[in-house]
Formats: structure tokens, C-alpha cells, sequence
């Protein structure tokens, strides 16, 4: 199976703030990756898929880039309703992975 | 729109089976795949399988073949997943995604396996 590790973790920032989460796969997955945010008890909503093709009503402020093993995320300037966490996944091939997800608190 | 309702909450005993269901609207299901994913708590998102709601084909993570199946009608553009000889590890929120685009996710179901 293809592993999908994110870093950080975690992640304090305040509204205004530029961020960057990245994600690294075990293998090679060309552009086959996805970005999602969750807020709990809800089901993740799907931002960046691709790697860096926006999702239909997302933010410009969103963008993702990378291709192969190594892709990041970016939050241009955070508003109040971006602090969730954040997950990546492959898309590549089956079984789908996911990352273990980055939590974005208010600092 | 586009909409994916998924059936309630469920509470079952070990080694017993549940059926959630996804109900769909608002698109052609036949034209898209259903994906099921879960999320135990604390976990991270875990692929369990996907049906070809147009052919029916499925396919099914390593990790749990032979105990979960997809199955979906037509007629009702609904997807169902069903786990069998659940344990305490299978407490999680159970959830349907659209296709390869994973772009439409229903709003998740509550399992809980509690003796």
C-alpha cells in the first residue's frame, strides 16, 4: 500500500497568515492527489484535486502544488472559517490512502 | 444538486453485521462509482472499497475482503455497504464518496460495536 505522511501535524497560525501543509507518498503518484478539509463531525469537502486543480466554489486562497511523491498545500491568508484539519490522499491507485491529517488551530 | 444521504446512526454487538445505506440524487448514477470510507476516531480516513454503480463491479480493500460488501439499486440510485463480524475496532463513521472525483461525500454514519 502507498503510505501518505503530512507534516506537520499540527499547526498554529493567525487569520491573515500564509500556510503551507505538505504531503509526502511512499511511491510515486504522479498528480494523483487530492485535498481535503474537515471540521468535526462533518464529512471532508474536497478543495484541490490533481494536485493544484481547485475544486468548484473553493477559494482562490487555496492552491496546491507537486507531482511524484512530494505536493504541498497553501493557504494564501487564512480566514476565520480555515481552521480545520486537513487531509491528503492518493488517488493514484487502490487501495486509496490517506494522510493522518494536519490540525490548523488558531493561534 | 447533487445530494448523498446516508441512513442513521447504528449500535450493534460484536460479531453481528450492519447495512449502511447512501441515497443519491440530483446526477446520473449509473455514470459515476461510489466510494466507502471510514474514519475510526482519532484516525486517520480509511478507503474500504467501490462499486461501478452503472456495471456493478466492485472492488474492496485487502484489509476487509470478505467481510464487507457494496451492493447498489439502480432504481432507488442508492449504494449500500455491509461489514459483517464486526468488533470493537470497526466503531467508526462511515461515509460515501462520488466516483473518482470524490468530489460529493455523504454526511457520514455513526457504527458503534459494543457488547
Amino acid at each position: 500500500d502507498i503510505q501518505m505522511t503530512q507534516s506537520p501535524s499540527s499547526l498554529s497560525a493567525s487569520v491573515g497568515d500564509r500556510v503551507t501543509i505538505t504531503c509526502r507518498a511512499s511511491q510515486t503518484i504522479n498528480y494523483y492527489l487530492n485535498w481535503y478539509q474537515q471540521k468535526p463531525g462533518k464529512a471532508p469537502k474536497l478543495l484541490i484535486y490533481a494536485s493544484s486543480s481547485l475544486h468548484s466554489g473553493v477559494p482562490s486562497r487555496f492552491s496546491g502544488s507537486g507531482s511524484g511523491t512530494d505536493f504541498t498545500l497553501t493557504i494564501s491568508s487564512l480566514q476565520p472559517e480555515d481552521f480545520a484539519t486537513y487531509s491528503c490522499q492518493q488517488s493514484y491507485t487502490t487501495p486509496y490512502t490517506f494522510g493522518q491529517g494536519t490540525k490548523l488551530e488558531m493561534k | 444538486q447533487v445530494r448523498f444521504v446516508q441512513s442513521g446512526a447504528e449500535v450493534k454487538k460484536p460479531g453481528a453485521s450492519v447495512m449502511v445505506s447512501c441515497k443519491t440524487s440530483g446526477y446520473t448514477f449509473t455514470n459515476f462509482a461510489i466510494n466507502w470510507v471510514r474514519q475510526a476516531p482519532g484516525q486517520r480516513l480509511e478507503w474500504m472499497g467501490w462499486i461501478d454503480a452503472g456495471k456493478g463491479d466492485t472492488k474492496y480493500s485487502q484489509k476487509f475482503q470478505g467481510r464487507v460488501t457494496i451492493t447498489r439499486d439502480t432504481s432507488a440510485n442508492t449504494a449500500y455497504m455491509e461489514l459483517s463480524s464486526l468488533r470493537s475496532e470497526d466503531t467508526a463513521v462511515y461515509y460515501c464518496a462520488r466516483g473518482n472525483g470524490w468530489d460529493y461525500w455523504g454526511q457520514g454514519t455513526l457504527v458503534t460495536v459494543s457488547s
